[in-house]
């Protein structure tokens, strides 16, 4: 079990590009979760999805700000536009109950 | 509304001593409790968690949490920590048999020799 992988590790954008980060959930685990952690903000819950349908996207920035799960075994966020407001830690999280697994994190860059 | 309160953004303790982190939680009912550890440049991973039974759970690395329904908290203990365990704790809650965690806002812990 390689656990929950997100890719790339790290990615530095020019302000106005987009970016899409990648996340593997475990194999058999039904809910995918997206959070935002940066020093200010903290850890900043974004959307989750369960068997692939989106259930709560009610911290996503409303413009800009897409997730999909086209299948059971990846889920993408993409940030169209990126600002450097966007930079920071995004990480992915599955879990098959209420205890959730986590990836590494995506360190989104913008300068 | 659901929340999760770690009053201490930092907390300080000298190797070997013992520590307490707190914890409080704002939930209907009795939520499901977690603690996670996130090291440097890591993501977050699960010390223990409570659903119900014994208020005292037991984790790794020698860490304890112990649930009160009366005071709403959910305290994480260690009787001696060691350098390594200089790191971002989350306190966590769920709703029972719910899918979404709601998270403290983390305390940072250095150990220091």
């Amino acid at each position: 079990n390689a656990g929950v992988i997100q890719t790339p590790r790290h990615k530095v954008t020019g302000k106005g590009q987009e970016a899409t980060l990648w996340c593997e959930p475990i194999s058999g685990h039904s809910a995918v979760f997206w959070y935002r952690q940066t020093i200010v903000q903290g850890l900043e819950f974004l959307t989750y999805f369960r068997n692939q349908a989106p259930i709560d996207d009610s911290g996503m920035p409303k413009e800009r700000f897409s997730a999909q799960m086209p299948n059971q075994s990846h889920s993408t966020l993409k940030i169209q536009s990126t600002q450097p407001q966007d930079s920071a830690v995004y990480l992915c999280a599955s879990t098959i109950s209420a205890e959730q697994f986590f990836g590494p994190g995506t360190r989104l860059t913008v300068l | 509304a659901q929340s999760v309160t770690q009053p201490d953004a930092r907390v300080t303790v000298s190797e070997g001593a013992s520590l307490q982190l707190r914890c409080k939680y704002s939930y209907s009912g009795t939520p499901y409790l977690f603690w996670y550890v996130q090291y440097q440049r890591q993501g977050l991973q699960l010390l223990l968690k409570y659903y119900s039974g014994d208020p005292v759970v037991q984790g790794v690395n020698g860490f304890e949490a112990e649930f009160s329904k009366s005071d709403s908290s959910f305290h994480l203990r260690k009787a001696s920590v060691h350098w390594s365990d200089s790191a971002v704790y989350f306190c966590a809650a769920s709703r029972t048999g719910g899918y979404k965690v709601v998270f403290g806002s983390g305390t940072r812990l250095l150990v220091s020799p």
